[in-house]
């Protein structure tokens, strides 16, 4: 079974950049999609973006010149970025999994998530 | 962007009986739509995707229903572990996968 798990900073000053990892582990890393959303109370659940297996990536046009992510297949990783932060990007960061495979390819639904972890924004 | 919006922002529903909660797309997302349930202090968890297939595990007492603009989730008989928050989230047209604001399914 695929679990994921979240980690880095809880607390981020304003203007600096937010940097989150997801650790993957129980399962397949490669050929699928792995995504970022994050949950506030002012937004609900927000879809970040996601990156392939191989590199390539969609960003939310929202926050699109703020966000990077990253892959590390070696370490079955993968990580965002999140620039000039400010109080409006404290939330509950979840990194998930996209799935289930059925019919021969990965549904874009999210079958498996992180537990997730609250990132502050504050001085 | 593709909004999503559910229908009603809460459900009251005594235990045994039947809950519907609506989510609606701003423009069609043919049957890329999926349901998830979320309990506090929890992850979402995947229960509907496809609009109607149930996701590994999911009891049969959920089913989802619906395509193009106007989608249903059915919980046909509601037990104790049901009363949560519940998500539609559309995957139709990248950028960006939208979720609906949730439904929080209380006890009546």
């Amino acid at each position: 079974q695929v679990q994921l798990q979240e980690s880095g900073p809880g607390l981020v000053k304003p203007s600096e950049t937010l940097s989150l990892t997801c650790s993957v582990s129980g399962g397949s890393f490669g050929s699928n999609y792995w995504s970022w959303i994050r949950q506030s109370a002012g937004k609900g659940l927000e879809w970040i973006g996601r990156i392939y297996t191989g590199g390539s990536t969609n960003y939310n046009p929202s926050l699109k010149s703020r966000v990077t992510m990253s892959v590390d297949k070696l370490k079955n990783q993968f990580s965002l970025k999140l620039s000039s932060v400010t109080a409006a990007d404290t939330a509950v960061y979840y990194c998930a999994r996209e799935g289930p495979y059925d019919s021969g390819y990965y549904v874009s639904s999210l079958s498996h998530w992180g537990q997730g972890m609250l990132v502050t924004v504050s001085s | 962007e593709i909004v999503m919006t559910q229908s009603p922002p809460t459900l009251s529903v005594s235990p045994g009986e039947r809950a519907t909660l609506s989510c609606r797309a701003s423009q069609s997302v043919s049957s890329d739509l999926a349901w998830y349930q979320q309990k506090p202090g929890q992850a979402p968890r995947l229960l509907i995707y496809g609009a109607s297939t149930r996701a590994t595990g999911i009891p049969a007492r959920f089913s989802g229903s619906g395509s193009g603009t106007e989608f249903t989730l059915t919980i046909s008989s509601l037990q104790s572990e049901d009363f949560a928050v519940y998500y539609c989230q559309h995957y139709n047209n990248w950028p960006p996968y939208t979720f609906g604001q949730g439904t929080k399914l209380e006890i009546k």
